[in-house]
This record gives structure tokens, C-alpha cells and sequence, in this order.
């Protein structure tokens, strides 16, 4: 990717568990933030997080950063199988590159 | 909300047609950036435009160019279409001012034949 790599690229998991997201990135950052696409469609934010924090809730949402590793994680909480999608972090340095994305899919 | 409008949404065309693609971004909105998408791919930075002006340019082809109108809207153009060309291209918008969190379209989903 243009950016960075996040792990793993696929993820299943039964309704009602935690589903955990990684991130990697390259360069220094402004912020990072998670999105969520949905097959085909446009890509929704989630969640941003400041090079200054080191982590965020929002919801069933949390966010870690480590800025000393360039990673961040995404962890969602009491999955649904609404939350199947594929999520990316994206990173702004002063422009924005996305991750390679994880596709989760929640078994109902 | 007013949101990021993109259009066509979907087009087919030709080897060594040309396409241009179009974008609106939230009123107010100052940037607009264009991914493009493959199947499967995660998306690959273009180009941006701030107030009007490239501000920066990523994986665009030269067949490829790209303006901010003074309306704000802007349009991708894409000459001597390739098949690899075939994805899906994102429009995005946000505010310059503090770098916050960009607003997608819905896309347009291109297919080369």
C-alpha cells in the first residue's frame, strides 16, 4: 500500500466476540483515523485519533496509538454481523494514504 | 447533510476512450481528493486539490488529469483508457483547517472493455 500494512487482512468471528485490528504505518503523522467500507461502497469514518493520544473510545469503538512503533489498533466490541465490512486506517502526514484493510465478517 | 456527490456512478467505455468523472464536495469543504480503488485493493492516493490548486499528487497516471473548478467541484480526466483502469474512483472531501476526517462519495465504478 501507499502507506502502511494492516493485520490480519481477513478476520471471522461469531456474533457477541471482540474483533481486533491492526495497523502498521511508515512516516510521522497528524492523525490517524479508521474507516469502514462496506462491499462496493463508499468508504464512512469512524474514528480519529491525534499523534498526541494514545487512545480514544467512540461507542463500541476503542483506539490505540503507539507512535514509538507507528501502529495502531482497532478494537470493536460485542460484534454484529452489521459490523461485516472491511476496515482501513488512514494516516495523514499531510495527505492521506490508506492501509491494505481488513475484511471482517461477523457470523450471526 | 449534504454529502460528497460523484457522478456518473457507474460507466463502461472503450480501450483508448476517455472518461472524466466528476465530484462535488460538501459545501464549504476546502480539499478534495481522488482515490482509486481496484478489486480488492485498498485505495491508492491520486491526486488533491486545495483551494483550487494541486496540492498533491500520488499514483496518477500522466494519461490521467485532474482540476478544482471555482465552484469547488472537480473532475477527473482519464484519456487512452487502459483495461487496468477498470475500479472503482473515490472522491473525497474535508476542511483544510485542522486535517479532520475525510467524506467519501459513493464512487464511480468504471469498467474498460
Amino acid at each position: 500500500s501507499q502507506q502502511g500494512e494492516e493485520d490480519p487482512q481477513a478476520l471471522s468471528i461469531q456474533e457477541g466476540e471482540n474483533a481486533t485490528m491492526n495497523c502498521s504505518y511508515k512516516t510521522s503523522i497528524n492523525n490517524l483515523q479508521w474507516y469502514r467500507q462496506n462491499s462496493g461502497r463508499g468508504l464512512v469514518h469512524l474514528i480519529l485519533i491525534r499523534s498526541n493520544e494514545r487512545e480514544k473510545h467512540s461507542g463500541r469503538l476503542r483506539v490505540t496509538l503507539d507512535t514509538s512503533k507507528k501502529s495502531s489498533s482497532l478494537l470493536i466490541t460485542a460484534s454484529r454481523a452489521a459490523d461485516t465490512a472491511s476496515y482501513f486506517c488512514a494516516t495523514d502526514g499531510g495527505q492521506f494514504y490508506f492501509g491494505t484493510g481488513t475484511s471482517l465478517t461477523v457470523i450471526p | 447533510a449534504a454529502g460528497v456527490i460523484q457522478s456518473p456512478r457507474h460507466l463502461i467505455k472503450e480501450k483508448r476512450e476517455t472518461a472524466t468523472l466528476k465530484c462535488y464536495p460538501i459545501p464549504r469543504h476546502d480539499t478534495v481528493y481522488w482515490y482509486q480503488q481496484g478489486p480488492g485493493q485498498d485505495p491508492q492516493f491520486l491526486i488533491s486539490f486545495y483551494e483550487k490548486m494541486q496540492s498533491d499528487k500520488g499514483s496518477i497516471p500522466d494519461r490521467f488529469s485532474a482540476q478544482q473548478f471555482s465552484d469547488y467541484h472537480s473532475e477527473l480526466n482519464m484519456s487512452s483508457l487502459e483495461l487496468g483502469d477498470s475500479a472503482l474512483y473515490f472522491c473525497a472531501s474535508s476542511k483544510r483547517t485542522g486535517n479532520e476526517k475525510l467524506f467519501f462519495g459513493s464512487g464511480t465504478q468504471l469498467s474498460v472493455l
